[in-house]
């Protein structure tokens, strides 16, 4: 069994300072994990995955996340929040099956 | 560009209406999804498939049927709807592959009211 816990469900910043979005998992075997990013009404987009090559990944809008094996975490990080950056986040993780486990959500709100 | 079309971005429909949710993909994947989200209760798997002609189910089936006819459509089938049905619907796809690391990917949506 896998699953996966957005330590966070709502993060505020400041435009202009650093986002930090937390999630660990649990898994019984080395993971696939993703990030999603989804704006309001709208679908889930890939942000960025790691599959067990480079443990710090980098994605789109300047986003990168690093995988820990050691803490079973893989935490988001920008380092300039963007208005633009506001939506919820979902850490996910996948399994042989191509199955998501998804986090619970975290929404991010980014203050002027 | 990975592109994942749903029919409809908003729909409303009745009480006992049958009602199709359709989703097109353009990048020949294998797998097909469909996902409702809750507030509160994240996305949940409704039904999935592998194949043409294939379909598995999620974690609450019950209410919907699905129909993949071409590997590129993935039809979602509410028989009688019901106003617990009231949700938003995600479609998406990937490829197919046994190492897992395959992401998928989403549509749009469709809000979907039943009165």
């Amino acid at each position: 069994a896998q699953s996966v816990t957005q330590l966070d469900s709502h993060v505020s910043v400041s435009e202009g300072t650093p986002v930090l979005l937390r999630c660990n998992y649990s898994s019984s075997y080395s993971p696939s994990l993703f990030w999603y990013v989804q704006h309001p009404n709208k679908g889930l987009q890939l942000l960025l995955k790691y599959t067990s090559a480079a443990t710090l990944v980098k994605g789109i809008n300047g986003f990168e996340a690093e995988f820990k094996k050691s803490e079973t975490s893989f935490h988001l990080t920008k380092p300039s929040a963007h208005m633009s950056d506001a939506a919820e986040y979902f850490c996910v993780v996948t399994n042989a099956g191509n199955m998501l486990t998804f986090g619970g959500g975290t929404r991010l709100m980014v203050k002027p | 560009d990975v592109k994942v079309t749903q029919s409809s971005r908003y729909l409303v429909k009745r009480t006992g209406e049958k009602v199709f949710l359709e989703c097109v993909q353009d990048m020949d994947h294998e797998n097909m999804f469909w996902y409702r989200q809750d507030p509160g209760l994240g996305l949940r798997l409704i039904y999935f498939s592998y194949d043409v002609k294939m379909k598995e189910k999620g974690d609450i089936p019950e209410g919907y049927s699905v129909s993949r006819e071409k590997k590129e459509r993935f039809s979602l089938i509410l028989e009688s709807a019901s106003t617990n049905q009231t949700s938003m619907y995600l479609c998406a796809s990937s490829f197919q592959a046994w190492t897992g690391d395959q992401p998928q990917h989403f549509g749009d949506g469709t809000r979907l009211s039943i009165l």
